[in-house]
């Protein structure tokens, strides 16, 4: 059973066009992170979220948690070649606990 | 600042071999460590978690056993390959306490053949 569930599976776009990908769960979590992961690499940790409506940004990327703190998105705006890799977003159930991670986002911006 | 490192970032081992892959962390103290197995189109799969000397907890049983012999040094070992254990093996390390996320290694690729 999956239970972080990511969409799209796979993304490709235009340098410049702006794009949300999501992070879905039927279970609530006490905090949520996004990763970047690029090939033949670990991933890097992007932002982490523990306030139900909290929003983040980070430069071009904003992170949202959502109210009841079930899923999250990542919007790009005005996405770029730097921008591609695999997104994946991991969950906290308890403040302690080790992360359930999802299959991920891979990304592609085309120039 | 921290730091951590994992090695080898590739290997090529024959099946029946066997396998020794090390972590270690710099610039803090009594970490929770982890170690995860990422196969393509299948996220990352715990393998062990640390949150101690010498305390290893599994998660999916299997021909892989973890150690912690130092605060913060993680070993992953094989006595015995599989063909199935063929994948991408990232260590991590978190804080104690309240979390804020992993930072992870930069990755052993791991070919059995």
């Amino acid at each position: 059973t999956q239970l972080l569930e990511q969409s799209p599976q796979f993304l490709s776009i235009q340098e410049g066009e702006n794009l949300t990908v999501y992070c879905n769960s039927s279970s609530v979590f006490s905090s949520l992170q996004w990763y970047r992961q690029e090939p033949g690499e670990g991933p890097v940790l992007l932002v982490t979220v523990v306030t139900g409506g909290e929003v983040k940004k980070l430069k071009r990327l904003t992170f949202q948690f959502g109210d009841a703190r079930k899923d999250s998105s990542l919007h790009i705006t005005a996405a770029q070649p730097g921008d591609t890799g695999l997104y994946l977003c991991a969950g906290a159930r308890n403040r302690d606990d080790k992360i359930i991670f999802g299959k991920g986002t891979r990304l592609h911006i085309l120039p | 600042s921290q730091t951590i490192h994992q090695w080898p970032a590739t290997l090529v081992q024959p099946v029946g071999s066997p396998l020794s892959l090390e972590c270690t962390v710099e610039g803090t103290s009594n970490p929770n460590l982890y170690w995860y197995r990422q196969a393509a189109g299948r996220g990352l799969q715990l393998l062990f978690y640390s949150v101690g000397i010498g305390q290893i907890s599994s998660e999916v049983p299997q021909n892989l056993s973890a150690s912690r012999p130092q605060d913060r040094q993680f070993i992953l070992s094989s006595k015995k390959l599989l063909l199935s254990d063929s994948g991408f093996y990232l260590c991590a390390w978190s804080r104690t306490g309240r979390f804020y996320g992993y930072t992870f290694g930069s990755g052993t690729r791991l070919t059995v053949v």
